[in-house]
């Protein structure tokens, strides 16, 4: 089962920076914070993970709270194609547990 | 630098009937993972199978679906009897094994539509 909480959906304006939280209050010390994305019922893609340092690759960047119970996913400059649903998960052997994930938005 | 390929993309099958689900890692990784994904719901862990082992079935329904990922060829999900129940999207993942630095890499996906 899903050990974290996202909101359910969100809007963002094409061209500005998307915020999307997660709270994985459980997580212990040996656990992976991954992100994917679901576009529009496609396979899942992978966007970035983290285990206790912020991280930052060519899609996305990763903001893992000191106690580790919180991490932000910050798209930098949202396009249309960003439109999807974005899945965070708590991670630490090869069962990934997708729960309902965010519905992100993007609008012109 | 094919990724995970996934065949056939949408399948028709009429209740009762046999379903297989072809699913081709990565070149290079050993093992897959299938999961499943009903109309309007998350993504559900069906079963974790290294080459002619099964790790991990504890998401397969007991009854009617077997996977197997044998020595040479694709990783197959049979569903046997299909119901109408079993329409939905199947996912194929595969990677190197464990904690990668990467994740898993998804096929497209295979959806079954049972009439």
């Amino acid at each position: 089962d899903a050990k974290t909480t996202q909101p359910p959906s969100m809007d963002c304006a094409e061209g500005r920076a998307a915020n999307l939280p997660c709270n994985h209050s459980t997580i212990s010390g040996n656990e992976y914070v991954y992100w994917y994305r679901q576009i529009h019922s496609q396979g899942p893609q992978y966007i970035i993970h983290g285990l206790k340092n912020n991280e930052t690759n060519e899609m996305a960047s990763l903001i893992i709270t000191e106690d580790r119970k919180s991490s932000t996913l910050i798209l930098p400059h949202a396009t249309l194609r960003d439109t999807a649903v974005y899945y965070c998960i708590v991670f630490n052997d090869y069962k990934l547990s997708f729960g309902a994930g965010t519905t992100v938005t993007v609008r012109a | 630098n094919a990724g995970v390929m996934q065949n056939p993309r949408h399948l028709v099958r009429r209740r009762g009937q046999e379903a297989r689900l072809r699913c081709s890692p990565v070149k290079g990784h050993s093992h897959v993972y299938w999961y499943r994904q009903l109309p309007e719901e998350g993504l559900k862990f069906m079963v974790y199978l290294q080459k002619e082992n099964i790790i991990d079935e504890s998401g397969m329904p007991k009854e009617r679906f077997s996977a197997e990922f044998p020595k040479e060829g694709p990783s197959i999900l049979r569903i046997q009897q299909v119901v109408r129940g079993d329409s939905a999207a199947y996912f194929c993942a595969s990677s190197t094994g464990g904690i990668s630095n990467y994740g898993y890499t998804f096929g497209s996906g295979t959806r079954l539509t049972v009439v």
